[in-house]
């Protein structure tokens, strides 16, 4: 069965700190990857997305992620973390169609 | 340009009672996809319409039914309402392609008593 594992549930981080957030998938073949961001009160919002091509992704607010086939992995990426990145972070992954399946979310947080 | 609208943005069912849920796509896209998230998950796929038929589908029961209308727009239904259908439905529009992105909107917060 297709799914999408993300390693860590809670994290808190300093601001300033770099953030590494793990996302794993089931297996290979055709796949597009996210990172989806939901601040609170908010709509899940894009941070970004692999289709093809360079494996390393930048997306918005200084975020980047890395596709590594072989691991069938897709990690996010901050050097340095704001105060304004907490929130509740997903990966999703689709294989086929439109459908998207998620991981179970990170939720972060960042001190002041 | 509007993005996806959802509505209502809040709903109370009682359980046994019938609910439908709406959503409106990002202008220029013809695919709705919903999904229920439940506290504490990622958003599971329910299912997805694309001209006005359903295309693919979740692990959800009959209960659960769609529709599409020709503007794109969609319903959720749910029937036979139970406590654990209370979660947060979420609407996701996009072009019926492989290498597009998904537009989410606000959500629909359902709490059956």
């Amino acid at each position: 069965a297709q799914s999408v594992s993300q390693h860590n549930h809670h994290v808190i981080l300093s601001e300033a700190a770099s953030l590494e957030l793990g996302c794993n998938y089931s297996y290979g073949g055709t796949v597009n990857l996210f990172w989806y961001v939901q601040y609170p009160g908010q709509h899940l919002q894009l941070l970004l997305k692999y289709f093809s091509g360079d494996p390393l992704v930048k997306g918005i607010k200084g975020f980047e992620a890395e596709f590594i086939k072989s691991k069938f992995s897709f990690n996010l990426r901050k050097p340095s973390v704001q105060w304004s990145d907490t929130a509740e972070y997903f990966c999703a992954v689709k294989w086929d169609g439109n459908k998207l399946v998620f991981g179970a979310g990170t939720i972060l947080r960042v001190k002041s | 340009d509007a993005g996806v609208t959802q509505s209502p943005t809040h709903l109370i069912k009682t359980r046994g009672q019938q609910v439908t849920l709406r959503c409106s796509p990002k202008s220029g896209h013809d695919t709705v996809s919903w999904y229920q998230q439940a506290l504490g998950q990622g958003p599971q796929f329910i299912f997805q319409y694309y001209e006005e038929e359903e295309r693919q589908r979740g692990n959800f029961p009959d209960r659960f039914s769609g529709h599409q209308f020709p503007n794109y727009s969609s319903e959720l239904n749910v029937n036979a309402l139970l406590l654990g259908d209370s979660a947060l439905y979420l609407c996701a529009s996009s072009l019926f392609s492989l290498n597009t992105e998904a537009f989410f909107g606000q959500g629909t917060r359902l709490t059956v008593v």
